[in-house]
């Protein structure tokens, strides 16, 4: 079945900082690759998404870029804020349209 | 448009006890998924409801089993709890199978004594 790794597990960063979490996977015929948030005491929220179609994709401070060839893809937050902080969660999809999910990154962001 | 809601949010059982637990769906999303969530397995996907028939399941005992109404909610029921069931159990719905992006609800923490 597909293997998803996903890097750093835990990331600190300065506020007004970047923060970059890497996904690698291992079924090369994954087409959808979404992030989710996870914030206390909540369910996962997708953030972003991007389609086997397209290499990047930018939503104001968040973006996602893929490479297929390499399969793996990454989350990219510009300008952290301290709402920036949760877990995130890399989920590509696999066979039969279920999301393969990663074992999450723990975000930190520092005042 | 309300969310996705799960009851109850927080629920104590006995080993040995049996547990169902509840999920309304966004309206109009006929999708409906459950996760298991633990801080040592992360995110475990449980199985996946489409038009009232399980399309997906993941690997877990039979223990754990599933149903959806024709309106779409779903419930999941667990027999025979083991302390080790005690998780954060999340319910996803989405438009239909493969569409993109998946609700979640806040989720019910079961805690199994």
């Amino acid at each position: 079945g597909e293997n998803v790794e996903q890097h750093p597990s835990t990331l600190s960063v300065q506020e007004g900082d970047s923060a970059v979490i890497k996904c690698t996977y291992s079924d090369s015929a994954s087409n959808y690759f979404p992030w989710y948030k996870q914030e206390l005491g909540k369910g996962p929220q997708l953030i972003i998404d991007i389609r086997s179609n397209v290499g990047e994709k930018k939503d104001q401070r968040i973006a996602v870029t893929l490479n297929k060839t390499a399969k793996h893809f990454s989350l990219h937050i510009t300008e952290t804020q301290p709402e920036d902080s949760a877990v995130y969660f890399c989920a590509p999809e696999g066979g039969n349209y279920q999301l393969i999910w990663g074992a999450g990154t723990k975000l930190i962001i520092k005042p | 448009k309300a969310g996705v809601t799960q009851t109850p949010r927080y629920l104590i059982k006995t080993r040995g006890q049996q547990v169902t637990l509840s999920c309304s769906p966004i309206s109009g999303h006929r999708s409906v998924s459950w996760y298991q969530q633990t801080p040592g397995q992360g995110l475990q996907f449980l199985f996946e409801y489409f038009s009232e028939t399980q399309r997906n399941k993941g690997n877990f005992p039979g223990r754990f089993s599933g149903r959806q109404f024709s309106n779409s909610r779903s419930e999941m029921n667990v027999s025979t709890l083991e302390l080790g069931d005690s998780a954060l159990y999340l319910c996803a719905s989405s438009l239909a199978m493969g569409e993109d992006g998946y609700t979640f609800g806040s989720g019910t923490r079961l805690t199994v004594v």
